[in-house]
């Protein structure tokens, strides 16, 4: 049984461009939530979604957006990429809102 | 705002000691608390995980130990092993209200055990 698998496994952008990040949760898993990792930090929760609808949202601006698919995949966009986006970009899902979360290995976004 | 505050940030141990980490929180709106660990370059792991009924939860080597009312929470690592060597994350997940099921995630703990 895989686990969450994320793609790709690393990126480099430049200021200003758009970035798409994609995740595949556990089998059985319909609830997917993203985090962003700064190097030397915890994760920062940036949205979740179920049923294909963003649910919660953490203190991230309007660029930073999402989308979950019927397979309950999803893509985390983030528009206007500043040299503060460089992170660690995890995906983590779950069999429910209120279940334990497992992560992905996670994206990693430079930004130059 | 800082919900949770974890310590140490590092932690240094030689091979068959017992390793303390520990984190404390701000406010009572949180029903779940899980431990994870996280190796360089990979995605954090859960460990162990304790729900605020329970006082202590032990795994193998790993424990929790839980303090409700002093809102405080460890995490204990018997007989540590080289292998153990990783960052360690407190977290706490949201009970309700507009951030319900979100994870909280401490600072981190850097463990190094020595052989």
């Amino acid at each position: 049984d895989a686990g969450v698998t994320q793609s790709p496994t690393h990126l480099i952008k430049t200021r200003g461009q758009q970035v798409t990040l994609r995740c595949s949760p556990k089998s059985g898993h319909d609830t997917v939530s993203w985090y962003q990792q700064a190097l030397g930090q915890g994760p920062q929760f940036i949205f979740q979604y179920y049923e294909e609808e963003e649910r919660q949202r953490g203190n991230f601006p309007d660029r930073f957006s999402g989308h979950q698919f019927p397979n309950y995949s999803s893509e985390l966009n983030v528009n206007a990429l500043l040299l503060g986006d460089s992170a660690l970009y995890l995906c983590a899902s779950s069999p429910a809102i209120l279940e334990t979360q497992y992560f992905g290995p996670g994206t990693r976004l430079l930004v130059l | 705002q800082q919900q949770v505050k974890q310590s140490p940030q590092s932690l240094i141990v030689q091979k068959g000691g017992i390793s303390i980490i520990n984190c404390a929180y701000e406010n009572t709106a949180f029903d779940y608390f899980p431990w994870y660990q996280q190796f360089p370059g990979k995605g954090p792991a859960l460990l162990i995980a304790i729900r605020p009924d329970v006082s202590e939860k032990k795994e193998g080597r790993f424990t929790i130990s839980f303090n409700k009312s002093a809102k405080q929470f460890s995490l204990h690592i018997m007989d540590s092993q080289p292998g153990d060597s990783a960052t360690y994350f407190c977290a706490l997940r949201n009970a309700g209200g507009t951030s319900y099921g979100k994870l909280t995630f401490g600072q981190g703990t850097i463990l190094t055990v020595h052989p």
